[in-house]
């Protein structure tokens, strides 16, 4: 069964900065792309980031670019997501999931991100 | 994208056939996925290609739709089966999701 779990959550400052991890098992690491979804508290799903599986091409949705970046380490079956210039409407439940830009057939079981003063 | 999901909330009783609506604003193919997201629980995929159940999900979901309508059915509703269901397109980024309709159990 596919497992991927994230951490590196917590309470960070408006302007500060947090980096999320996302371990993955039980499945060929380098050959998915992987993507970042989160959800604020009450709301519906955005996808902020995907990567491919070689890590050469990544994706950003309009309200995270130039502020997020993802990357992965494939020799660590890990997936990263580096958030600067944190805002309060970052405030989310962040999930990694399988499948990168396309459907995501995979979830984590998500990491919370307060952004509060 | 935008994604534009009805009704916001579907009160059903169990055994009955509920049916979810999903539309695009622009043509997407049949690049939609449906996704379950039971309360305090990450999404599940459950239908991906607008008509391809996901592995293990059962066959009372089903799928339909191409271009900017698509339909996710249940054909006999099961207790479990309360949640929140989401459409998403993957044919233009960004990805979008719809806002989400609750289904309830009457």
């Amino acid at each position: 069964e596919v497992q991927l779990l994230e951490s590196g959550g917590g309470l960070a400052q408006p302007g500060g900065s947090l980096r999320l991890s996302c371990a993955a098992s039980e499945f060929s690491f380098n050959a998915y792309a992987l993507g970042w979804v989160r959800q604020a508290p009450g709301k519906g799903l955005e996808l902020v980031s995907s990567i491919s599986g070689d890590g050469a091409e990544t994706l950003y949705a309009d309200s995270v670019k130039g502020r997020f970046s993802i990357f992965r380490d494939n020799s660590k079956n890990t997936l990263y997501l580096r958030m600067d210039s944190l805002r309060v409407e970052d405030t989310a439940v962040y999930y990694c999931a399988r499948g990168g830009p396309y459907y995501l057939d995979s979830w984590g079981q998500g990491t919370l991100v307060t952004v509060s003063a | 994208t935008v994604m534009t999901q009805s009704p916001a909330t579907l009160s059903v009783s169990p055994g009955d056939r509920a049916t979810l609506s999903c539309r695009a604003s622009q043509r997407v193919g049949s690049s939609v996925a449906w996704y379950q997201q039971k309360p305090g629980q990450a999404p599940r995929l459950l239908i991906y290609g607008a008509s391809t159940r996901a592995t293990g999900i059962p066959a009372r979901f089903s799928g339909s739709g191409s271009g900017t309508e698509f339909t996710l059915t249940i054909s006999s509703l099961q207790p479990e089966d309360l949640a929140v269901y989401y459409c998403q397109q993957y044919n233009i980024w960004p990805r979008t999701f719809g806002q989400g309709t609750k289904v309830e159990i009457k």
